[in-house]
């Protein structure tokens, strides 16, 4: 069964730092994308980072360029956040997340097939 | 600052037929935008119901459909359920890289 596992959630100070993990299994991981979308207790899905599959390439929602690292080691299957300067409206679950291209007519048709049960993280 | 708008909320009578939408606040949606539907239950994370050409994901009802109608995209449920009742999230591609989330649609069936 394809499994996406987050860990490494909490409870943190506003301006600490944060790492998230996400390990892959039963699932191909190193040949697609990944990505973290976040939740805000009562709010809707935000999208956060994606790394392509070599991991050289990187984007960033604007609420968190400059302070977020999204990385990944494809050897151990595993996807990571690294969060600095966190402030409280980081305050969220956090989702990984696979994404999946379907192309038509040589374009490419992505979308996220795989998502992890989450991890919360709380500053305070 | 580009928005991707959908219906807060939407009712529907068991069995009945119910239509949410995705926009975009820069223009019209199109397949280039790679629209893709996520239904989410209290408490429990996403999954994937539509995906970008419009397929249903593995186990999803066929009352579940995807399409682009005028300049939105769409998520019909055809014979709506109980338990169908639940928040919807659209995706849209906005370039450079980024993506964005709908606010997402809060359906009740009653």
């Amino acid at each position: 069964e394809a499994q996406l596992v987050e860990s490494g959630g909490g409870l943190v100070q506003s301006g600490g730092s944060l790492r998230l993990s996400c390990l892959g299994s039963g699932l191909t991981f190193d040949t697609h994308w990944m990505g973290w979308v976040r939740q805000a207790p009562g709010k809707g899905l935000e999208w956060v980072a994606n790394i392509n599959p070599d991991g050289n390439t990187r984007f960033y929602a604007d609420s968190v360029k400059g302070r977020f690292t999204i990385s990944r080691d494809n050897a151990r299957n595993s996807l990571y956040l690294q969060m600095n300067s966190l402030r409280g409206e980081d305050t969220a679950v956090y989702y990984c997340g696979r994404w999946t291209n379907k192309p038509v007519g040589g374009s490419n048709r992505y979308y996220m097939d795989v998502w992890g049960k989450g991890t919360t993280v709380i500053v305070s | 600052q580009t928005v991707v708008t959908q219906e807060p909320s939407l009712s529907v009578s068991p069995g009945g037929t119910v239509t949410l939408t995705c926009g975009l606040s820069s223009g019209s949606v199109s397949s280039d935008n790679c629209p893709s539907w996520y239904q989410q239950t209290p408490g429990q994370a996403p999954r994937s119901l539509i995906d970008s050409t419009n397929t249903r994901a593995s186990g999803v009802p066929d009352r579940f459909s995807g399409s682009i109608v005028g300049n939105r995209a769409a998520l019909t449920i055809t014979g709506a359920q109980a338990d169908d009742e639940c928040d919807y999230y659209c995706v849209l591609y906005v370039g450079s890289g980024i993506w964005m989330f709908g606010g997402g649609t809060k359906l009740t069936v009653l």
